[in-house]
């Protein structure tokens, strides 16, 4: 979906490491979502906002922090990433209202913590 | 614990053929059945259900939601390979007092072929 983009869109890193990546709305809507895609599993919620610093926790949230300091931008950051990490990260903003109140994600970046 | 479970896991048809894909869900506080197609990339809207026996259609494509049998089916009519994606089927449920959420299932792989 245009509306959303995500940075970076690859990324290879080392176990240990902090990592951040990014979403970015460009439609002030108020819920932002951030899922990992793994096979098998098809996509978990990892943590939603609902508002600006208003934030909390999915299904398989450890490990993970969130932020967000203003509408437009939804942070997800590894503290110390872990192999177990390594996925393909989706981002999602949900448009609400008429006619149809459901969630629009962004390209994904995929992760490879070596 | 809430669930949503897709049928087949995968399927190989011929160009022309018609599909069937099934979608089953427990989950609390049910609100809608979503359905996606994924390519290569991410996942795109393709249907939104609340009411049962209520038939949505786009084009070749179709589905209906059965509230009673807790389960929906996603049809594909004169199947093409542009067809060819996995689908993902969510169920989006909202607890008192917070955000919707969306539980996807681990999705249909399709692959027609010539």
């Amino acid at each position: 979906d245009a509306g959303i983009t995500q940075s970076p869109r690859h990324k290879v890193t080392e176990t240990g490491t902090p990592v951040t990546l990014r979403c970015h709305q460009t439609e002030n809507h108020r819920y932002m979502y951030w899922y990992r895609q793994d096979p098998g599993h098809g996509l978990r919620l990892i943590h939603y906002s609902y508002g600006v610093k208003d934030t909390d926790k999915g299904e398989v949230s450890d490990g993970y922090s969130v932020s967000r300091s203003k509408t437009e931008d939804f942070l997800l950051t590894l503290e110390s990433a872990t192999s177990s990490q390594t996925s393909v990260y989706f981002c999602a903003m949900r448009r609400g209202g008429s006619p149809v109140d459901t969630q629009y994600f962004g390209p994904g970046t995929r992760l490879t913590v070596l | 614990e809430d669930k949503v479970v897709q049928s087949p896991l995968s399927l190989v048809v011929h160009e022309g053929d018609t599909v069937t894909l099934n979608c089953s869900y427990e989950v609390t506080n049910f609100r809608s059945l979503l359905w996606y197609k994924q390519e290569k990339k991410a996942p795109t809207f393709l249907f939104m259900l609340t009411s049962s026996g209520i038939e949505k259609k786009s084009g070749r494509l179709s589905s209906i939601l059965d509230k009673k049998e807790l389960s929906s089916i996603l049809n594909i009519t004169a199947t093409q390979t542009g067809d060819s994606a996995i689908y993902l089927c969510a169920v989006d449920w909202r607890n008192t007092g917070t955000a919707s959420k969306l539980t996807f299932g681990t999705g249909t792989r399709l692959q027609v072929t010539l």
